[in-house]
């Protein structure tokens, strides 16, 4: 069975500072999703950055980029130029290809960022 | 991105009714809804999977006389916490997906006296 880590419970940077959230899962399977969800106090899930495990290139959206890592097996997600609102519970997730629709997101336990001003 | 819905938003019961939970996807078609439990700053626990039409698929642990799920159409899927007692107090957040993006509604809290 898939299972992904996440091995910081919290983390705290600097408005405008840069922060590496690490992710690490283990499967056997070769193609899969990989996503990073934010989810602020209001507690709505946003979907930050998704990465298809066979794309090579890293995924970028503005501020926010993963350095995937597959043989190693390591999705981390840096956030740049951090800003007051990035403060959120982080959570990895993993998603297989089989199965169709309904295979189902593992999630991590979460990392709690918190941002200083 | 698609919006997904849930309502009610927050909800009090007496120990022993059942509570009904709506969960819609305003703009698209989702042909498998997923329904979890979040307790306070834990992970999302998955419940159930829903397949419009067909019944929903219960994770291991979870009772699936006490927590039915219906999933009538493309757009709607209903959680019903059926004789709610308060270690059922929790967050409940649905989420739909479409080809390979899932949403996530703004979730539901229920709190059980």
């Amino acid at each position: 069975a898939q299972t992904v880590t996440q091995s910081q419970p919290e983390m705290s940077v600097q408005e405008a500072e840069t922060v590496t959230l690490s992710c690490t899962y283990d499967t056997s399977e070769s193609d899969y999703y990989l996503f990073w969800y934010k989810q602020p106090p209001s507690r709505q899930m946003i979907l930050v950055i998704r990465q298809e495990a066979y794309k090579q290139q890293n995924a970028t959206e503005n501020r926010f980029s993963v350095n995937f890592q597959k043989a190693a097996k390591s999705f981390s997600l840096k956030i740049s130029d951090s800003q007051l609102g990035d403060a959120a519970m982080y959570f990895c997730a993993y998603r297989s290809l089989r199965g169709g629709a309904t295979n189902k997101l593992i999630f991590g336990t979460g990392t709690l960022l918190a941002v200083q001003p | 991105g698609a919006v997904v819905s849930q309502h009610p938003s927050r909800v009090i019961c007496k120990s022993g009714t059942s509570v009904k939970i709506e969960c819609r996807s305003l703009d698209f078609q989702a042909t498998t809804m997923f329904w979890y439990r979040q307790f306070p700053k834990k992970s999302l626990m998955l419940m159930a999977t829903s397949n419009e039409g067909s019944k929903a698929t219960y994770e291991q642990g979870v009772e699936k006389d006490k927590f039915l799920i219906n999933h009538a159409s493309l757009t709607l899927s209903t959680l019903t916490v059926t004789s709610a007692h308060p270690e059922d107090s929790s967050f409940y957040i649905c989420s739909a997906r479409a080809l390979m993006e899932q949403f996530f509604g703004p979730g539901t809290r229920l709190t059980v006296l």
